[in-house]
């Protein structure tokens, strides 16, 4: 079975730091790009970054771009997102997407880790 | 930057027919997805590529795309299908743009 699990959500303060991993199973992660994507509460979801398969290109949302890192681990099957500088506005749930294979469609999605930036 | 609009919200009595719509400048030039969402859950691909089902979706969706407007219908609507629902494109300058996503009441 394809299984996406997120971990390393919290209460963080603005200005602080988060790392969000998403551990991959029941498929071979190397072959596909993988996405995190944002859903803050009440609202819509929001694409915040991609990576292709080999980590030869990363894509990240006008958003968050200079703040967020995001990085694989195609031996460990795992995916990551490095959040700095963190703002109020950046609290949400954060859902890691594998990728279709060449048609940017996302499933699986993973069952979503809650960020929450609050003084 | 590339946009979709979503209706709201759209109700359908159970048994009929509901209509979704994801509005977008030349939309039909492009390859649309949709998303299924239940409270507390994660999305659910219910439609790719305009009109093609992922395994396990039953046929009662169904999808097109032509023109500015991207159709996701549900026949014989249930109760079980009451959920918020998302629409997707890829876009050579934004990259991933979803819609706003519209929220499908059951009556």
């Amino acid at each position: 079975e394809v299984q996406l699990v997120e971990s390393g959500g919290g209460l963080v303060k603005p200005g602080g730091s988060l790392r969000l991993s998403c551990a991959a199973s029941g498929f071979t992660f190397s072959n596909y790009n993988m996405n995190w994507v944002r859903q803050a509460p009440g609202r819509g979801l929001e694409w915040v970054s991609s990576i292709t398969s080999s980590s030869s290109s990363i894509y990240y949302a006008d958003s968050v771009k200079g703040r967020f890192t995001i990085s694989r681990d195609n031996a460990e099957n795992s995916l990551y997102l490095q959040m700095n500088s963190l703002r109020v506005e950046d609290t949400a749930v954060y859902y890691c997407a594998r990728d279709s294979t060449g048609g940017n469609w996302f499933d699986p999605w993973g069952q979503g880790t809650l960020v929450t930036v609050s003084s | 930057s590339y946009e979709l609009t979503q209706p709201l919200s759209v109700s359908v009595a159970l048994g009929q027919t509901a209509r979704i719509t994801c509005g977008g400048n030349n939309i039909g030039s492009k390859n649309v997805h949709w998303y299924q969402q239940k409270p507390g859950q994660a999305p659910v691909l219910v439609i790719y590529r305009d009109s093609n089902r992922p395994s396990g979706i039953p046929e009662r969706f169904s999808g097109s795309n032509s023109g500015n407007t991207a159709t996701l219908t549900i026949s014989r609507a249930q109760a079980g299908d009451e959920a918020d629902y998302y629409c997707q494109v890829w876009d050579s300058s934004t990259l991933v743009v979803f819609g706003g996503g519209t929220k499908l009441t059951v009556l």
